[in-house]
């Protein structure tokens, strides 16, 4: 089983909310990591958006808008990136990662379309 | 503004080595960073390979780490990526990227461009 697990694609109309899920493999609490969130379009690195832990200990990555903003739901041990008034321009590759075991871990990554 | 620019040879022999070399621009490699490899295969999710500070302390993915060679040269302030008995497999866009701080855990704030690594006789 894949330390953090992503849905492979969610679709979402413009101006709606998107919530992108990142649960945790069984025995990886997490409550106990930062979520990080990477945006990637087509032939272009990925590039940095957020990194959740709590209310308390999150950072917003340089000239990312505030619609999007992290999470994290205990009950389902998963990290959420919430994008909120979707724009064609969101449409684009969403990983999460933490570093786990003194590793980087990336999810598998979900295809976002907005049409 | 720091920038990240890989290069190396696009195209390797099965049960060679992959080289590529990552150049900083705009600041140094010797500001309290870690300095990062990260591949994604054609199509696929992203992988991290491993990381170095500017003092030449490592840390590599342990499913890599018996392949993987990380090296810093500072007076070319660049830092350099050796995996050794390439297959197909190792087929990838390879990026370089700077984390946030010299203690993980860290983001990975710039990246470079990628360049692409073919892994065929």
């Amino acid at each position: 089983q894949a330390v953090l697990t992503q849905p492979s694609s969610l679709s979402a109309s413009p101006g709606a909310s998107a919530s992108l899920t990142c649960t945790l493999r069984s025995g990886i609490n997490v409550g106990t990591y930062r979520i990080y969130w990477y945006q990637q379009k087509p032939g272009s690195p990925p590039q940095y958006l957020l990194r959740y832990n709590s209310d308390s200990d999150m950072h917003q990555g340089s000239g990312v808008p505030s619609r999007f903003s992290g999470s994290k739901d205990a009950s389902a041990n998963a990290g959420i990136l919430l994008i909120s008034g979707l724009q064609s321009e969101d449409e684009a590759d969403y990983y999460c990662m933490i570093w786990h075991s003194s590793a980087v871990v990336f999810g598998g990554g979900t295809k976002l379309t907005v049409l | 503004q720091v920038q990240l620019q890989e290069s190396g040879p696009g195209l390797v022999k099965p049960s060679g080595t992959l080289s590529l070399i990552c150049g900083v621009s705009g600041g140094s490699i010797s500001s309290n960073n870690l300095w990062s490899w990260v591949r994604q295969p054609p199509g696929k999710g992203l992988e991290w390979i491993g990381e170095i500070y500017h003092s030449g302390t490592t840390n590599y993915n342990p499913s890599l780490k018996s392949r993987v060679t990380i090296s810093v040269d500072k007076s070319k302030n660049q830092f350099s990526l050796n995996l050794s008995s390439v297959t197909a497999a190792d087929t990838a866009v390879y990026y370089c990227a700077r984390e946030d701080g010299r203690s993980p855990p860290n983001s990975f704030d710039i990246w470079g461009q990628g360049t692409m690594v073919t892994v065929s006789s």
